[in-house]
């Protein structure tokens, strides 16, 4: 099973600020997906990344996959407290989720 | 389609009794998925079936642990003789049979173990 090692594991923030969360693993994927989980419910897909050196923005969350493939980061620009939830990544072959990172965005 | 739904929503049991859960997917979905997780992890990838096929399972999954999808729609999850370290969420998820297809979860069966 290939791991996938997320950092940092929770993030606490005010409003306002901006933040990056990284995932990383010594084995090369074909793509990575990145999933938010907000209390009592299951994850939701945010972005599959796929291409090495791939950029993509969603709103104010900007993701990046790795030129290697071997890691991928997620930066959000201005956080609101809607943003708080635990942050995913995820292999394609979904057998293999992040450790995550738990995100609070306070007032 | 209403997404994945799974029931169900809580689960309390005493130690030594057995469970079980029931996952509907999306119903184009031939993918399902099982996984389990404790507060603030990730999900923990615990079985997977193609139709009615049970393709592959975690070493996770103890004996105590089955699984079914046996008309290639629902699924269930049974855990015999629960132990307190069972005590997790249960979630499911369905998705299309394509590499990087995304996954559709449900929001989970919370089991507590007393």
């Amino acid at each position: 099973t290939q791991l996938l090692e997320q950092s940092p594991q929770f993030l606490s923030i005010q409003e306002g600020e901006n933040l990056t969360v990284y995932c990383n693993s010594s084995s090369v994927f074909s793509s990575l997906q990145w999933y938010r989980q907000e209390p009592g419910e299951g994850p939701v897909l945010l972005v599959t990344v796929v291409t090495g050196g791939e950029v993509k923005k969603l709103k104010r969350l900007t993701f990046q996959f790795g030129d290697a493939r071997k890691d991928s980061s997620l930066h959000i620009t201005a956080a609101q407290p809607g943003d708080t939830g635990l942050y995913l990544c995820a292999g394609p072959s979904k057998l293999t989720f992040g450790t995550g990172t738990r995100l609070q965005v306070t007032l | 389609d209403t997404g994945v739904s799974q029931d169900p929503r809580h689960k309390i049991t005493k130690r030594g009794q057995n469970v079980t859960f029931r996952c509907d997917p999306i119903s184009e979905h031939n993918r399902l998925y099982w996984y389990r997780q404790t507060l603030g992890q990730g999900p923990e990838f615990l079985t997977y079936f193609q139709n009615e096929a049970q393709l592959e399972k975690s070493r996770l999954l103890s004996d105590r642990f089955s699984a079914e999808r046996p008309k290639g729609s629902f699924s269930t999850l049974e855990i015999q003789r629960t132990e307190q370290g069972d005590s997790a969420m249960y979630l499911c998820a369905s998705s299309l049979a394509m590499r990087g297809a995304p996954l559709h979860f449900g929001n989970g069966t919370r089991l507590t173990v007393t």
